[in-house]
């Protein structure tokens, strides 16, 4: 069982161009989170998807930052205008349920890290 | 709202050494409590987790016991390993959301063992 897939490992981008990040949860999970780590700080949450809906996304940007996670494909986070504050390392995550059942595992894949230039 | 704050590193020790690495948090409620490990090149790992209050959560050696009355999380491991080098983060659950995923992170401490 493949874990959890993101692509690119790393992605370079000119002030103002558009980003995508994909991410492929693990076989049989349909809750995915992206986080963002910018240097020197810790993992902060960006937004929460399950197919085909955002549930929560108190840590997305107002601008420019947008998230989906279609019926079929992997989730996409997409960055448009992208800024030099937009550098730092987006990680994702997948899970196969939310609370209740104290079993829940949240598993991470490698994460991009994403350049601005 | 919650924060969680960790020892600044990077720490560096000697191979089977003692390692504490300290974590306090702020939240309302009851959060659960983790810590996980990042190895040099992957992704985030559960090491570790606390559900409640005197909880010890514990694996491959490493421990940490919930404690609320101090509201802290500190990750000891006895006799550290080369291998144990990697970027150590604690976490809580959010005790008031409905999603086990949503997470807040310290900063992470950088450990590095010498042989």
């Amino acid at each position: 069982n493949a874990g959890v897939m993101q692509n690119p490992r790393h992605l370079v981008r000119r002030r103002g161009q558009e980003a995508r990040l994909r991410c492929s949860p693990m076989k049989g999970h349909s809750h995915v989170y992206w986080y963002r780590q910018l240097p020197e700080e810790g993992l902060k949450f960006m937004v929460y998807l399950q197919k085909e809906n955002i549930i929560d996304e108190s840590g997305m940007p107002k601008e420019r930052f947008s998230a989906e996670f279609p019926k079929e494909g992997p989730s996409i986070l997409r960055i448009q205008q992208v800024v030099r504050g937009d550098s730092a390392a987006y990680f994702c995550a997948s899970s196969p349920t939310t609370a209740g059942t104290g079993n829940e595992k949240l598993f991470f894949g490698s994460g991009t890290q994403l350049s601005v230039l | 709202g919650n924060s969680v704050t960790q020892m600044e590193g990077p720490v560096t020790l000697s191979e089977e050494a003692f390692l504490t690495i300290n974590c306090t948090y702020t939240a309302t409620g009851y959060p659960s409590l983790f810590w996980y490990v990042q190895y040099p090149g992957e992704g985030l790992q559960l090491l570790l987790k606390a559900t409640k209050a005197d909880d010890k959560g514990s694996n491959k050696g490493f421990e940490a016991t919930y404690r609320k009355e101090t509201t802290s999380f500190h990750l000891e491991k006895g006799s550290v390993q080369v291998s144990d080098s990697a970027v150590y983060f604690c976490a809580l659950s959010d005790p008031g959301g409905t999603s086990y995923g949503k997470l807040t992170f310290g900063q992470g401490t950088i450990l590095t063992v010498h042989p």
